[in-house]
């Protein structure tokens, strides 16, 4: 989606942390996602958050949101090999059905 | 939990068959969605559906229909199916309401020989 950008790639140690960034450019965003891929399957749901929060943590991820700078990061904690896969950030616009997706972050996990 | 199935994972068909791709979703959602995904362009819609019977065009409508009868079920149909179709194809559905939310199929790779 042209309004939504991610950094194409990322590779990242086993047991550091990763970090996806994503940015957007509609202020009226009212929901922000983070969708995982793995080779061969569908979208999978990890998380999401609404536009009036700061942060959310699930287990070994963490979210993060600069309504100001417009920017959406996600942390993975701890990566494993199972979490090599596509990222893809998305955000609902108050009023349309659909979402706005990113092009995915490709995450690379290396032993 | 939310199921959304998809009739084939994978399809071989023939340059100007037509080709019929279903999308079944157990959750009572309005809203279903058909994508396409290629490397290096990301997911594309091609056509969405608020209600029965009610379509809209996506971004790449061109060389696709859809088709909705019941609530649960989302047709995707390529008419003469061609070479540049091959790719993998995703259906969604999401609730109305604020948290447009979609849920993912596993996606049917389809290649046109």
């Amino acid at each position: 989606g042209e309004d939504v950008e991610q950094s194409l790639f990322l590779s990242v140690r086993e047991g550091d942390s990763s970090v996806i960034n994503c940015t957007y450019t509609d202020s009226s965003s009212t929901y922000l996602y983070w969708y995982k891929q793995e080779p061969g399957a569908g979208l999978q749901l990890l998380t999401y958050i609404f536009s009036n929060m700061d942060m959310k943590q699930d287990q070994r991820l963490t979210v993060l949101l600069n309504k100001k700078d417009k920017h959406l990061s996600l942390r993975i904690a701890d990566t494993q090999t199972g979490d090599s896969a596509i990222y893809f950030c998305a955000e609902s616009i108050s009023g349309d059905y659909k979402l706005s997706f990113g092009a995915g972050t490709t995450v690379t996990v290396r032993a | 939990d939310v199921k959304v199935t998809q009739s084939s994972r994978y399809l071989v068909k023939r340059t100007g068959e037509k080709v019929f791709l279903e999308c079944v979703q157990d959750m009572d959602h309005e809203n279903m969605f058909w994508y396409r995904q290629d490397p290096g362009l990301g997911l594309r819609l091609i056509y969405f559906s608020y209600d029965v019977k009610m379509k809209e065009k996506g971004d790449i409508p061109e060389g696709y229909s859809v088709s909705r009868e019941k609530k649960e079920r989302f047709s995707l149909i390529l008419e003469s199916a061609s070479t540049n179709q091959t790719s993998m194809y995703l259906c969604a559905s999401s609730p109305s309401g604020k948290a447009r939310t979609q849920y993912f199929g596993p996606g049917t790779r389809l290649t046109v020989l």
